[in-house]
């Protein structure tokens, strides 16, 4: 079964340091993978999504992330974050037919 | 173009009553889907649509019933509602092309005394 663990519940970081923040999936076949953003009271939008090619993405908003099959990982990174990137952050992946298989979310803090 | 429209916003239930959460998309995507997102949870689908006449059940369609009679409404039914429904619930809409983004409504907050 597909499944997605994202590591860090919370990650809480300094206005202009760098951050990652860690997905990893399981799946027996070949996936699509997506990390949505969702600022506070509202909905979800999309920030980067690997279909296939070039293993490093980018995204809106100056975020990246790398694909690596090997691990089965899929990390979303900035290398320096705004008061404004705080929000929850989405780990997906997609299976045949469009079904969306979530993360259970980080929370990205970003204090001055 | 509203893309993806969700009513009400807010809604406060009493245990057993029932009531009708609507979805609706311009974008004449054939895939609809409803997600509950509860704290600690992610986003869990309920049921989904792959077009007009067609759905099927998600991970948690208990309690739920959902139809599509046109391919732009996809409404959410909760027959007696619990206290357990309490969630955000979120609908979204894409093509079925392989890889294609969703597109999210700004959800629907449901509460349940």
């Amino acid at each position: 079964a597909q499944s997605v663990t994202q590591l860090d519940s919370q990650v809480p970081v300094f206005e202009e340091a760098p951050v990652e923040l860690r997905c990893n999936y399981s799946s027996s076949v070949s996936v699509y993978l997506f990390w949505y953003v969702q600022y506070p009271n509202q909905g979800l939008q999309l920030l980067l999504k690997y279909l296939s090619g070039s293993t490093l993405v980018k995204g809106i908003n100056g975020f990246e992330a790398e694909f690596n099959k090997s691990q089965t990982s899929f990390h979303l990174r900035k290398p320096s974050v705004h008061i404004s990137d705080t929000a929850e952050y989405f780990c997906a992946v997609s299976l045949p037919g469009g079904k969306l298989i979530f993360g259970q979310g980080t929370e990205l803090s970003v204090k001055p | 173009n509203a893309g993806v429209t969700q009513t009400p916003k807010f809604q406060v239930l009493k245990t057993g009553q029932s009531m009708t959460l609507q979805c609706a998309q311009d974008m004449n995507h054939e895939y609809m889907s409803w997600y509950r997102q509860d704290p600690g949870m992610g986003l869990r689908l309920i049921h989904y649509s792959v077009g007009a006449g067609i759905t099927d059940q998600g991970e948690v369609p208990n309690g739920y019933n959902v139809s599509r009679s046109t391919t732009e409404d996809f409404p959410l039914r909760l027959l007696s509602a619990a206290p357990s429904q309490t969630s955000v619930y979120f609908c979204a809409s894409s093509s079925r092309r392989p890889g294609e983004t969703q597109y999210f409504g700004p959800g629907t907050r449901l509460l349940v005394l």
